[in-house]
């Protein structure tokens, strides 16, 4: 149980493109929803908090107009990434909190993006 | 003083030994508390959760938490070489729309 999918799990884009990237819970609802960032070597940091229904919270220092949440429903989230440059290119993973949990999150295979 | 604190490490211990990962944190109203593996180049994996003080055993992982002390702890037995990885603890706080505090994580190493 408590599977997270991600897709794709890795692509390739121009600079100036955008790129959508799906996390979906697929066998629990989840409440909430989280997009995080990871550079080699470095460790995870929250870019945003998305609950269905709901706006997104981003966390200080994340450009909401860059990174576009959508939390359509309760196993369904996407992330845009918006007009790419290469120092975008990081490893994107989200994850979800169960509707009934006690705020334990499970992560997605995560998606490395890298802008050319 | 960081909310959740971590030893980056690199912790090394022989196969077959116990290792043990220490992680404090500095908010009291912290309910419940996570340990996550994380290989590299992989996403976090949750391997223990603990919400109430004492010890909680799941296989070859032990969980320890003191909340009078802010502490949670996680001990492997028979480390093996697969345990490997960076070793995340991670807090909750009600009322933080469910987010998560993050340790920076623990190297650790089982060498054969």
């Amino acid at each position: 149980g408590a599977v997270v999918s991600q897709h794709p799990s890795w692509v390739i884009c121009k600079s100036g493109t955008s790129v959508k990237i799906e996390c979906r819970s697929l066998d629990f609802q989840a409440t909430t929803m989280f997009w995080y960032r990871q550079f080699p070597k470095q460790s995870l940091m929250l870019m945003a908090t998305s609950n269905e229904g709901s706006k997104a919270t981003y966390e200080q220092g994340v450009e909401k107009d860059k990174f576009l949440i959508n939390h359509a429903s309760l196993t369904l989230s996407t992330l845009t990434v918006t007009s790419a440059h290469p120092e975008d290119s990081s490893f994107y993973i989200c994850s979800a909190g169960p509707l009934q949990g006690k705020y334990e999150q499970y992560f997605g295979p995560g998606t490395r993006l890298t802008v050319t | 003083q960081k909310e959740v604190e971590q030893n980056s490490g690199p912790l090394s211990v022989p196969e077959g030994a116990i290792a043990s990962l220490n992680c404090t944190y500095s908010d009291r109203v912290s309910q419940s508390f996570f340990w996550y593996r994380q290989y590299s180049g992989k996403s976090p994996e949750l391997i223990m959760s603990i919400y109430s003080n004492g010890d909680k055993e799941d296989g070859r992982f032990t969980a320890q938490l003191n909340k009078a002390s802010q502490y949670v702890s996680l001990l492997i037995r028979d480390s093996q070489p697969s345990d490997s990885a960076t070793y995340l603890c991670a807090v909750s706080r009600a009322g933080n729309n469910r987010k998560l505090i993050w340790g920076l994580g623990t190297s650790l190493a089982v060498n054969p």
